[in-house]
C-alpha cells in the first residue's frame, strides 16, 4: 500500500489560512470518507485533529477544517498561529481494510 | 483519565528479541482495537498492525507480516509488539493507537523510542 502524497512543506504568515492537500486514489480516500488529519510537534506524539473528513475531535480548535473531492482530501488552517507550527500526517482507510498515512507536510509560521 | 502509557526507551543488540508494552487506561479494553505505528528517524508514520483484545483477532500490514508480533492480557489492560531478532533498521518510535471505529487513531500512546546498535 503506497503512502497518500502531501506537500513537503507548507508556510503562512500569522492570521492567514493555509491547506494541505493529501492525495491517494479510488481505493482508499476517494472510496472512503474515513480521512483523518494528526498533527505532530517535535519530540511528541501525534494528535488527532480531523476524522471522517471534516469531523473535528472534543477541544480541537475550529480554525481547523476538513475536506475532500475525489481522490484527494484537504485540511485548511484559519487564522494561522505560532502554535501551529508542526508536522501534520493525513490518514485513510483503504480497500484492504488498512489505514495509510501520508508523508507528512512541515507547517511554517512566518 | 482515558490514555495509553508505554514503557520505556530500549537500546538493544542486533539479534536480540525484544517486548514493548502499552497499558491502557480509563476505558473498556476489551472494546476498541488496539494498534502500533512506527515512525523511524526523521520520517513518517507507517500503520503495523491491530489487535482486538476482546477475541484477540490480529491484522498485519503486509510490510510487518512476520516480522512483529502484536498480543494483549485483557487481565492487565496491556497489548504488547514484539521482536525476535532485531535489526538496525527495527531503530524507531513505536506509538500504540486506539482505533475508533474502522477509521482512525483517537488516542496514542506516547511513544517508545528503540534503538538497535551494535
Amino acid at each position: 500500500q503506497s503512502a497518500l502524497t502531501q506537500p513537503a512543506s507548507v508556510s503562512g504568515s500569522p492570521g492567514q489560512s493555509i491547506t494541505i492537500s493529501c492525495t491517494g486514489t479510488s481505493s482508499d480516500i476517494g472510496g472512503y470518507n474515513y480521512v483523518s488529519w494528526y498533527q505532530q510537534h517535535p519530540g511528541k506524539a501525534p494528535k488527532l485533529m480531523i476524522y471522517d473528513v471534516s469531523n473535528r475531535p472534543s477541544g480541537v480548535s475550529n480554525r481547523f477544517s476538513g475536506s475532500k473531492s475525489g481522490n484527494t482530501a484537504s485540511l485548511t488552517i484559519s487564522g494561522l498561529q505560532a502554535g501551529d507550527e508542526a508536522d501534520y500526517y493525513c490518514s485513510s482507510y483503504t480497500r484492504s481494510s488498512t489505514l495509510v498515512f501520508g508523508g507528512g507536510t512541515k507547517v511554517t509560521v512566518l | 483519565e482515558v490514555q495509553l502509557v508505554q514503557s520505556g526507551e530500549e537500546v538493544k543488540k542486533p539479534g536480540e528479541s525484544l517486548k514493548i508494552s502499552c497499558k491502557a487506561s480509563g476505558y473498556s479494553f476489551t472494546t476498541y482495537w488496539i494498534g502500533w505505528v512506527r515512525q523511524m528517524p526523521v520520517k513518517g508514520l507507517e500503520w503495523m498492525g491491530i489487535i482486538y483484545p476482546g477475541d484477540s483477532d490480529t491484522r498485519y500490514s503486509p510490510s510487518f507480516q512476520g516480522q512483529v508480533t502484536i498480543s494483549a492480557d485483557n487481565s492487565i489492560d496491556t497489548a504488547y509488539l514484539q521482536w525476535s531478532s532485531l535489526k538496525a533498521s527495527d531503530t524507531a518510535i513505536y506509538y500504540c493507537v486506539r482505533r475508533l471505529g474502522i477509521r482512525t487513531f483517537d488516542l496514542w500512546g506516547q511513544g517508545t523510542m528503540v534503538t538497535v546498535s551494535s
